[in-house]
């Protein structure tokens, strides 16, 4: 199958500072990519779909302004997360998709933690 | 609206004996259908896809699903289980008219097998 790296796996940032995760499409173009977050044990809940060159689509709840989704090439999406709260730390993991691909391809997953 | 039913939280095998993971979906047209393992803080590992064709699909690691179409059920299995399946498993589905769009995940199923 197709590789989407994530970048990075793990980061630790201070309350009230930003961290930029990263990801990555190997091996093929990605013209969607899907930013979810996952509490632990729990199920994976979809933040956001992104197309490239498009202003990314939030679901319903998810602050566009806290979580900046930028897709500006069929490689690379970045995930934002701005003036980071303890609250925010959790596991976000991306996918990524190619034009007309009936499957979505995951990330390793980033463990963010707010101190 | 698309959805993913993972009706049991945990299920708990021996090992060598046979394991099922059940998962049931609603969606409005015809489903692609997926399997996913995840380690503790790790990204999705892919199992399976059901996309179209012969209903009884086989993955990686001796997985295998069979998709039913009345019962709209896509039960994981396996005939013989090891200690190493020992994992979160999630169930996903998206609706083949809704190109683009992202996947739907169970809320998982923890798989526990004793030695």
């Amino acid at each position: 199958g197709a590789v989407v790296s994530q970048h990075p796996s793990r980061v630790i940032c201070k309350s009230g500072t930003s961290v930029k995760i990263e990801c990555r499409s190997l091996d093929f173009q990605a013209t969607t990519m899907f930013w979810y977050r996952q509490f632990p044990k729990q199920s994976l809940m979809l933040m956001a779909t992104s197309n490239e060159g498009s202003k990314a689509t939030y679901e319903q709840g998810v602050e566009k302004d806290k979580f900046l989704i930028n897709h500006a090439s069929l490689t690379l999406s970045t995930l934002t997360v701005t003036s980071a709260h303890p609250e925010d730390s959790s596991f976000y993991i991306c996918s990524a998709q190619g034009q007309g691909g009936t499957e979505a391809f995951f990330g390793q997953g980033t463990r963010l933690t707010v101190v | 609206a698309q959805s993913v039913a993972q009706p049991e939280d945990q299920v708990n095998v021996a090992e060598g004996n046979p394991l099922t993971v059940k998962c049931t979906y609603s969606v409005s047209g015809n489903p692609y259908l997926f399997w996913y393992v995840q380690y503790p803080n790790r990204g999705l590992q892919f199992l399976l896809k059901y996309i179209t064709g012969d209903n009884l699909v086989k993955g990686s690691y001796g997985f295998e699903a069979e998709f039913n179409k009345s019962q709209t059920s896509f039960h994981l299995k396996k005939p013989s289980a090891l200690v190493s399946d020992s994992a979160l498993y999630f169930c996903a589905v998206r609706d083949v008219l809704e190109a683009g769009t992202a996947l739907i995940f169970g809320k998982g199923t923890t798989l526990s097998v004793s030695s």
